[in-house]
């Protein structure tokens, strides 16, 4: 059974600031790993995907991989009050995908 | 990507009574999901609807408390059978619209559930 782990938070950080969510996985064999966010009563939406370790850029959101660790992070620079809201982690399973519990970011004003 | 509906967006229900909710996608996919999100709680995974054949249920969820249906490549209904207050909860169409393993899912907007 595939894992995934992430701390619930929540995660408080002063606007302006990098907000840094991390996420650990059970299957060494993942391939690819996705971010979503999830604003409060609403659905989760795709923020960033990623497949090759590294980093992976797009805009103010930044995605990194360590296969050898098992670990993927994503890292939220110059944080704005409307980024507050839960980010979920997945990867793969049988289909669909496995999804983390998702942790609550606060971008504080 | 995808563009889905679901109807009702929420709705308000009595104890014992049953709902259904439809989801619709904007163009044909191999593989839709309901996912069940109670407050404050993760996502949770009802079932896989297949089209032409049996949903395929988790743990914990069984065809009669939750029928679906999925009667072509873009369609698909969720009952809420006998309903109790623990059912309140959002529910959730998700597509992946190339089944293959490791790609990219999508959401509905939801459906807001209230039991009295």
């Amino acid at each position: 059974q595939k894992e995934v782990e992430q701390n619930s938070g929540p995660l408080s950080v002063p606007e302006g600031a990098i907000a840094s969510l991390n996420c650990t996985y059970s299957d060494r064999g993942s391939q690819s790993f996705f971010w979503y966010r999830q604003y409060s009563g609403k659905s989760p939406e795709l923020i960033m995907f990623i497949y090759s370790n590294g980093d992976k850029e797009d805009g103010r959101f930044t995605a990194q991989l360590n296969k050898a660790s098992q670990y993927v992070s994503l890292l939220i620079r110059d944080s704005q009050p409307s980024d507050s809201a839960t980010y979920l982690c997945a990867v793969p399973g049988n289909t669909p995908l496995v999804f983390g519990k998702g942790t609550r970011l606060s971008v504080i004003a | 990507s995808a563009v889905i509906s679901q109807k009702p967006s929420r709705d308000i229900c009595q104890r014992g009574t049953s709902l259904t909710i439809q989801c619709q996608v904007d163009s044909q996919v191999t593989m839709m999901f309901w996912y069940r999100q109670q407050p404050g709680q993760s996502l949770t995974l009802i079932a896989t609807a297949n089209q032409g054949s049996e949903a395929t249920y988790e743990s914990g969820f069984v065809i009669d408390k939750f029928p679906i249906s999925r009667p072509n490549l873009t369609f698909s209904t969720l009952t809420v059978s006998n309903m109790s207050p623990e059912d309140s909860s959002i529910y959730l169409c998700s597509v992946d619209p190339t089944g293959v393993t490791g790609d990219t899912q999508y959401f509905g907007p939801g459906t807001r559930l209230t039991v009295l």
